[in-house]
């Protein structure tokens, strides 16, 4: 599975969109683009996925620039509920066990 | 909305000791998974499960580590002698295909 990098950390304002970068220069053209996060020590959370696509749903946005080499998570009005460590993980969608490999993912902190 | 449910949410138990985790996937998910965080560190992959078989594992996951599922619903860890160095968060997740749904969590700490 191809390799992502993901700032350690950011800042945002509550209310504000939330805009988390994702490098994945190395994707090839059967791999997707997740998204998931951990609040505290919760397990984590699937937000979105996608292939080529700018994909949205009640959660989030996640935009795929077009040569698939980097991609942004969106969360339009973030709430201090947001705040979280927010992983990127790219890997292909196998038959059997299409486990998930984490990285240190972004801390995102929301602040009021 | 469905959920993965873990038992107990902390473990306590004396090195050396067997312990069991208890995980109730979602029910019509035929994809499962064990992962563990250490404090402070990244979640880390331990063993997915398909058809009553293990698909895969990790360097991690060594003969001290088993899984199971002994029923329909269960889906089981068990750690035969726990070391120090098993004190850690373990989640289970489970799938239909490929978006994974994590439980809470079971916090072990062994002592």
């Amino acid at each position: 599975d191809a390799k992502t990098t993901q700032p350690p950390s950011m800042d945002c304002a509550e209310g504000r969109a939330a805009n988390l970068p994702c490098n994945h220069s190395t994707i090839s053209g059967n791999e997707y683009v997740y998204w998931y996060r951990q609040i505290h020590s919760q397990g984590p959370q699937y937000i979105i996925h996608g292939l080529k696509n700018n994909e949205t749903n009640e959660m989030a946005s996640l935009i795929i620039t077009e040569d698939r080499k980097s991609s942004t998570l969106i969360l339009p009005h973030a709430t201090l509920r947001d705040t979280a460590v927010y992983y990127c993980i790219v890997r292909v969608v196998q038959e059997y066990g299409n486990k998930l490999v984490f990285g240190a993912g972004t801390i995102l902190r929301v602040k009021s | 909305e469905p959920e993965v449910t873990q038992t107990p949410s902390h473990q306590v138990t004396q090195m050396g000791q067997e312990v069991i985790l208890r995980c109730v996937p979602i029910s019509n998910h035929l994809y499962f998974y064990w992962y563990r965080q250490i404090l402070g560190q990244k979640v880390e992959f331990l063993v997915s499960f398909y058809n009553n078989e293990i698909s895969e594992k990790s360097e991690i996951f060594d003969d001290q580590f088993s899984v199971e599922r002994p029923d329909g619903s269960n889906f089981t860890l068990k750690i035969r002698s726990t070391k120090l160095e098993d004190s850690a968060m373990y989640f289970c997740a489970s799938s239909a295909y490929e978006k994974l749904f994590f439980g809470s969590g079971t916090q072990l700490s062994v002592l």
